[in-house]
């Protein structure tokens, strides 16, 4: 099967402790996305990712961080310095960058305490 | 911004043809309309866009008013599985523009009666 896979589905740290959410997917998609999404709102768009070591902030990129060293996977690492970290995380990859539909992973609930 | 307009809410009847409007009347030449939907706690997927020409495929139509300011997305024969939050988007095809990201606004919550 096809797809995105972000693993845990739910994860929970401390404040003041680094996490990284893994994002994989086997679609030979150019382009990878992270967003975040709170209770009620839309998306918003943290790192995406154009092609394998390159990376472009999105709209909230502070206190997270993203590597693209293969193809397939695009972590993204939740920082201390990230103030409010308690969110739903979506990993999406397309085609590539641009007027192309988006596929979404089942998402990561991150809570910390 | 979304620039979009949808109902928060329908309801449509199993079996059903689900017709959810949205308008977007400030929508340029070179925007596109997209669907989304989320089923409650998962990832948004996607169900079909179009410029200006209706679209159909295996899971909805799309139908494109001929000024472009509203469109409405339809369901044929809905199911309980279709209960969802349904989002409309409007997308620049430039990434200078932004076309790099999706916008969602508040979308219509869409439930499905037996």
């Amino acid at each position: 099967d096809g797809g995105i896979t972000q693993s845990p589905k739910y994860l929970f740290r401390k404040e003041g402790q680094n996490v990284t959410l893994s994002c994989e997917q086997n679609l030979n998609h150019d382009a990878m996305y992270w967003y975040r999404q709170d209770p009620g709102q839309g998306l918003r768009l943290i790192y995406y990712s154009q092609i394998v070591n390159d990376f472009q902030k999105g709209d909230i990129a502070e206190g997270y961080s993203v590597s693209r060293e293969k193809k397939e996977s695009f972590p993204l690492t939740v920082t201390s310095a990230q103030k409010n970290p308690t969110a739903f995380y979506l990993c999406a990859s397309s085609m590539a960058l641009g007027n192309y539909e988006q596929y979404f992973g089942p998402g990561t609930r991150l809570t910390v305490t | 911004d979304a620039k979009t307009t949808q109902p928060p809410s329908m309801d449509c009847a199993e079996g059903r043809a689900a017709n959810l409007p949205c308008n977007h009347s400030t929508i340029s030449g070179n925007e596109y309309v997209y669907w989304y939907r989320q089923i409650h706690s998962q990832g948004p997927q996607y169900i079909i866009h179009g410029l200006k020409n209706n679209e159909t495929n295996e899971m909805a139509s799309l139908i494109i008013t001929e000024d472009r300011k509203s469109s409405t997305l339809i369901l044929p024969h809905a199911t309980l599985r279709d209960t969802a939050v349904y989002y409309c988007i409007v997308r620049v095809a430039s990434l200078i523009q932004g076309a790099q990201k999706l916008v969602f606004g508040q979308g219509t919550r869409l439930t499905i009666n037996p």
